[in-house]
C-alpha cells in the first residue's frame, strides 16, 4: 500500500533561515508528487508538483522540491523563510496508474512556525 | 476565479440529526472528492466521483453518502451523524484530462457532533 512519511512534525525557524522539509513515500510504480500548504484558517493550496522531467521543481513563493527516485524522496526547500511562511505543509502522492481516482495519499503534515 | 466552495464552514450539530455539507466547483471538473482531516491521521478520502451519476467509495466511507446529480455539485450527506464524525472536511475537484492535474480544494468545513 502507498504511504507518505513526513519527517518533521513541528519546525520552528527564524526569518531568513533556510528550510528543508523531508518527505518519503512508499510505492513501487510511477508517482505524481505534490506539496500543499495550508495557511491558518485557509484552504489547501498547491505549492508545487512533479509529474516527470526535471527532478528539481520550482513552485510558488520561492519554494522548490527535488525528486530523488532512488531515495523515494521529495523534499521541500526554501533558501530564506519569511514570517508569512508560517503554515502547515503537506506532502502528497498520487499513483500515475491509479486510473480515474485522483486520490492523494497524504503525509501527516509539518507545522512550520517562523519567528520574526 | 477558479473556486471550490463548501458550506457550511462551521457547524455544531447533535448526534443523529441529518446534515448535508455542500460542495460546488466552477471549473467544469469531472472529478470531485471528499476528504476528512483528523489529528494524527492526516487526510483520508471518503468518497469520490468521476462524473455525473458516477460515485465510488474512498478509504473511509462508513457513515457518509454522496450524490452527483450535476457536474458542479457534490454534496456530502451524514444521515445520522455520530461524534466520531467530528472532523475537518475538504472537498476537492480536478480535471481528468491529463494525469496529475492539479487538485483544487475548498476552504474546509469544521463539523462538531455532540
Amino acid at each position: 500500500a502507498q504511504s507518505v512519511s513526513q519527517h518533521n512534525h513541528h519546525v520552528i525557524l527564524s526569518e531568513a533561515a533556510s528550510l528543508e522539509l523531508g518527505c518519503n513515500y512508499s510505492y513501487g510504480g510511477t508517482v505524481n508528487l505534490f506539496w500543499y500548504v495550508q495557511y491558518p484558517g485557509q484552504h489547501l493550496q498547491l505549492l508545487l508538483k512533479y509529474f516527470s522531467g526535471d527532478p528539481l521543481v520550482k513552485g510558488i513563493k520561492g519554494f522548490e522540491a527535488e525528486f530523488i527516485k532512488s531515495k523515494f524522496s521529495f523534499n521541500l526547500r526554501k533558501p530564506s523563510v519569511q514570517w508569512s511562511d508560517t503554515a502547515e505543509y503537506f506532502c502528497a502522492v498520487n499513483a500515475s496508474n491509479a486510473g480515474n481516482n485522483r486520490k492523494l495519499i497524504w503525509g501527516l503534515g509539518t507545522s512550520l512556525a517562523v519567528n520574526p | 476565479e477558479a473556486q471550490v466552495t463548501q458550506n457550511p464552514r462551521y457547524l455544531i450539530t447533535v448526534t443523529g440529526k441529518k446534515l448535508t455539507v455542500t460542495c460546488s466547483q466552477n471549473m467544469n471538473h469531472e472529478y470531485m472528492s471528499w476528504y476528512r482531516q483528523d489529528p494524527g491521521l492526516g487526510l483520508r478520502q471518503i468518497y469520490y466521483s468521476m462524473n455525473v451519476e458516477v460515485t465510488d467509495k474512498g478509504d473511509v466511507p462508513e457513515g457518509y453518502k454522496v450524490s452527483r446529480k450535476e457536474k458542479r455539485n457534490f454534496p456530502l450527506i451524514l444521515e445520522s451523524p455520530s461524534p466520531n464524525q467530528t472532523s475537518l472536511y475538504f472537498c476537492a475537484s480536478s480535471s481528468l484530462g491529463v494525469a496529475g492535474n492539479t487538485i483544487y480544494f475548498g476552504e474546509g468545513s469544521w463539523l462538531t457532533v455532540v
